[in-house]
């Protein structure tokens, strides 16, 4: 069946800027997460969304960064007034509870430059 | 969640099988080893997970040891495209919102 995916695959924009990046999850699963990984980085967490519960926003850098979920599916992450430390390749995730444990499931990433 | 250790990186021939370790010790009972894999510029992948049994998918093999203070992810016939970053993590069963964090893993080569 289909994976997570996101749009768009690449982003170039100005410092300054707002962008939006899109996710979407593999159909049913009803937990969705953002990460992000800078070059040679490990993951970064994000946010989380579960169903219809209040997300956990702990891993949002700033309040330049902000997500919804809309429907309980697609997921737009917005970055607002963006910096060049932005730059990095956002990934997002998604999962279902299952009788042997949550697995994450990771989109392709968008990889976002910024000049 | 319980740290892991892993070889900084492998070596593997093509065609053959790739064996990557993993030491957990300080593992807890609720916690499975899981093991994800990330080839360059790709979004890190699911390859398997397992709590106390063996486990066999279509990519992999597990074999945790009977203690469960490690494991041993086992690729039975490596190929080019099998060159990647692999991380074993240890999380807790069965709960959302467990945040993944990826340690250093181990960079496979398999070379023809």
């Amino acid at each position: 069946g289909a994976g997570v995916s996101q749009s768009p695959s690449n982003k170039v924009t100005e410092k300054g800027k707002d962008v939006e990046l899109r996710c979407d999850p593999i159909s049913g699963h009803t937990a969705l997460y953002w990460y992000r990984q800078s070059l040679g980085q490990g993951l970064e967490f994000l946010i989380y969304f579960q169903g219809n519960s209040a997300p956990d926003k702990s891993g949002l850098p700033s309040d330049r960064f902000s997500a919804e979920r809309t429907g309980g599916s697609v997921s737009t992450l917005t970055i607002q007034r963006t910096q060049q430390e932005d730059s990095a390749v956002y990934l997002c995730a998604s999962s279902q509870n299952m009788l042997r444990g949550e697995t994450q499931y990771f989109g392709p990433g968008t990889r976002l430059l910024v000049l | 969640d319980a740290k892991t250790t892993q070889p900084t990186s492998m070596d593997c021939a093509e065609g053959r099988a790739a064996n990557l370790p993993c030491n957990h010790s300080t593992i807890s009972g609720n916690e499975y080893v899981y093991w994800y894999r990330q080839i360059h510029s790709q979004g890190p992948q699911y390859i398997i997970h397992g709590l106390k049994n063996n486990e066999t998918n279509e990519m992999a093999s597990l074999i945790i040891t009977e203690d469960r203070k490690s494991s041993t992810l086992i690729l039975p016939h490596a190929t080019l495209r099998d060159t990647a970053v692999y991380y074993c993590i240890v999380r807790a069963y069965m709960e959302y919102g467990n945040k993944l964090v990826f340690g250093a893993g181990t960079i496979l080569r398999v070379k023809s």
